[in-house]
């Protein structure tokens, strides 16, 4: 079983529009997210972290963790084409573990 | 900001032959991680490492054998490659630690003939 399960696998929004990303883990021990993106042709790069329940803005995204249901969410507003990419998020467990266990990513169109 | 590179950036292999994929990391990151990406299934960790000499199977190990010489080189060799291998390889470095974050290299395409 996928231990990170991200939604939809596609997402089509208009400029200008908000975009929702969704995330299930499946493994209680994991107490660290993470968003990745990745542009067409390049390597993931972090977007954002989120280790504490609640919200966590910086700028235009907004991270939303609710480790009770494992459940961490990334909205995107007054999305722009440049945020066209592939969304990955990844999660990780306590202490000195060095894995990030990644989702299958949703793939995000921005349209002008 | 953090600095990783890998090289082949593409390569071509034939079946039965042997492949190593480089990574360098300049910014004195003790874990390097070699993942692939295929569609439909996101990321995987092949294997990674917490320092020069170390080295741990990830979740799909099978097929592939990984070195670090040194703190700042991280090689992933296929010593017998398949067309099953075919995929695009991505090299990270990044501290210990859970707030750690990865920083990822910009791939190498391997294609398996």
């Amino acid at each position: 079983q996928q231990k990170v399960q991200q939604s939809p696998e596609s997402l089509s929004v208009p400029e200008g529009g908000m975009a929702s990303l969704n995330c299930t883990s499946s493994d209680r021990n994991f107490q660290y997210f993470w968003w990745y993106r990745q542009h067409s042709g390049e390597g993931p790069k972090a977007l954002m972290s989120i280790f504490s329940d609640g919200d966590k803005k910086e700028g235009r995204f907004t991270a939303h963790l609710n480790k009770a249901s494992l459940h961490v969410s990334l909205h995107i507003r007054d999305s722009q084409p440049s945020d066209s990419a592939l969304y990955f998020c990844a999660a990780r467990s306590g202490g000195s573990n060095a894995k990030l266990t990644f989702g299958k990513g949703t793939k995000l169109s921005v349209k002008s | 900001e953090a600095a990783v590179t890998q090289s082949p950036r593409n390569k071509v292999a034939v079946t039965g032959g042997k492949v190593t994929l480089s990574c360098n990391q300049t910014n004195n990151h003790n874990n390097m991680y070699w993942y692939r990406q295929d569609t439909g299934h996101g990321l995987r960790l092949i294997h990674y490492s917490y320092g020069a000499g170390s080295t741990e199977k990830g979740d799909i190990p099978d097929g592939y054998k990984a070195s670090r010489p040194s703190q700042e080189n991280f090689s992933l060799i296929l010593e017998l490659a398949t067309p099953s291998q075919t995929s695009v390889y991505f090299c990270a470095s990044g501290e210990t630690g859970g707030y750690a974050e990865q920083f990822f290299g910009p791939g190498t395409r391997l294609t398996v003939l």
